[in-house]
């Protein structure tokens, strides 16, 4: 069956570098994502990697795939205020017809402290 | 391009009466898809339309709901008979079509928040 799981909290100091971690069951997956929400707000699209990758980045954004061990990580550079939220992670299950049923973990909640 | 919008944001209702949602995904995506996220948990599937039709439902999706989307752009969710474990916030998403090389990329609306009392 379809399974995202994800680690529920994660603190760090503003500056340092954050790792919010995940593992998933599904290895039919063609992509996986990263999504951020903020409090009260729906999910941004922060990045995806292709399941035929090991690493995306984006700007402060790098995203690690290891396949064989089905683990996905988002590290994040620089942390700042702003980027404290919950951070999901997800994996696609294709169906056929071409359209992808996004399977979503719990969320990490990601707290920055000065 | 406004982004996926929904309406209302916000919704209390008495358990047993029904209740409407919409959503206007972002122009020109002909992908939509419903997405239900209770209290600590991430959202769970709940229906896919591709144009007007309809091709995926979840067993999330009881016989009290129906979703629409009559001329392939804006889609409605309705619940009838609203119970208290029908209290999350409904989330809808949308994805440009094949053709354009990015419908892996589904971009979420802010949601409506219902609670039933």
């Amino acid at each position: 069956g379809e399974d995202v799981e994800q680690s529920l909290f994660l603190s760090v100091r503003e500056g340092d570098s954050s790792v919010i971690n995940c593992t998933y069951t599904d290895s039919s997956s063609t992509y996986l994502y990263w999504y951020k929400q903020e409090p009260g707000a729906g999910l941004q699209l922060l990045t995806y990697i292709f399941s035929n990758m090991d690493m995306k980045q984006d700007q402060r954004l790098t995203v690690l795939l290891n396949k064989k061990d089905k683990h996905l990580s988002l590290r994040i550079a620089d942390t700042q205020t702003g980027d404290s939220a919950i951070y999901f992670c997800a994996e696609s299950y294709s169906i056929s017809g071409g359209y992808n049923k996004l399977i979503f973990g719990a969320g990490t909640r990601l707290a920055v402290h000065p | 391009d406004t982004g996926v919008s929904q309406d209302p944001r916000h919704k209390i209702t008495k358990r047993g009466q029904n209740v409407t949602f919409r959503c206007d995904p972002i122009s020109e995506h002909n992908r939509l898809y419903w997405y239900r996220q209770t209290l600590g948990q991430g959202p769970e599937f709940l229906t896919y339309f591709q144009n007007e039709a309809q091709l995926e439902k979840s067993r999330l999706l009881s016989d009290r709901f129906s979703a629409e989307r009559p001329k392939g752009s804006f889609s409605t969710l309705e619940i009838q008979r609203t119970e208290q474990g029908d209290s999350a916030m409904y989330l809808c998403a949308s994805s440009p079509s094949v053709l354009s090389g990015r419908t892996y990329e589904q971009y979420f609306g802010p949601g409506t928040r219902l609670t039933v009392t």
